[in-house]
């Protein structure tokens, strides 16, 4: 079957910007996680979706950004006012759910964000 | 909480010869451990993965990894390198149930003719 899709693949912007990154996650998986890859920097995690509830947003780095889940499928990130320093590459995985900690995740191809 | 440590940034080795990548975790109790690889304009994908058992775990593509405890360790080998392997490898660490994964900052492997 299909694996997780994240759009757009690439997305520029300028500094002050909002945007809005999508994950489609794999048909029945519950578990849904956002990672941002930075040069260097290794995954960096984000926020954890169990079903639309988020149990964990321990990661998001600032207010500017908020992530939602709706349906228990498509996943949006939106980051407000960007900043340079937010350029990177944000991933998306999934998993069956049966516990986030033990799971197999299947990651996306990524959305590179670069801004301006 | 979990951490895991990749000492190595960057490696560089012979095709056809062994390859051993470190990963070395801090936590209180039993892990769980995986190792992930991202190939060049692909997504990361799971190589093996460690709950319990056998602390010798195999996966694909030929790789293997040992589990020691008393060494908070989790390094991954693979007996002869192919120039296909050459990728970003990631070691992550769980701590188990509804609580995140967390990853280290990964080792890029160079393969070299």
């Amino acid at each position: 079957g299909a694996g997780v899709s994240q759009s757009p693949s690439n997305k520029v912007t300028e500094k002050g910007k909002d945007v809005e990154l999508r994950c489609d996650p794999i048909s029945g998986h519950t578990a849904l996680y956002w990672y941002r890859q930075s040069l260097g920097q290794g995954l960096e995690f984000l926020i954890y979706f169990q079903g639309n509830s988020a149990p964990d947003k321990s990661g998001l780095p600032s207010d500017r950004f908020s992530a939602e889940r709706t349906g228990g499928s498509v996943s949006t990130l939106t980051i407000q006012r960007t900043q340079q320093e937010d350029s990177a590459v944000y991933l998306c995985a999934s998993s069956p759910g049966l516990a986030a900690s033990t799971d197999t995740q299947y990651f996306g191809p990524g959305t590179r964000l670069t801004v301006l | 909480a979990q951490s895991v440590t990749q000492p190595d940034i960057h490696i560089t080795v012979s095709e056809g010869a062994s390859l051993e990548l470190r990963c070395n975790y801090s936590y209180g109790a039993t892990p769980y451990l995986f190792w992930y690889v991202q190939s060049p304009g692909q997504g990361l994908q799971l190589l093996l993965k460690y709950f319990s058992g056998d602390t010798l775990v195999q996966g694909i593509k030929g790789f293997e990894a040992e589990f020691k405890r008393s060494q908070s360790s989790f390094n991954l080998r693979k007996p002869s390198v192919h120039w296909s392997d050459a990728a970003e490898y990631f070691c992550a660490v769980g701590a188990g149930g509804y609580q995140k994964v967390t990853f280290g900052t990964g080792t890029k492997l160079q393969v070299i003719p």
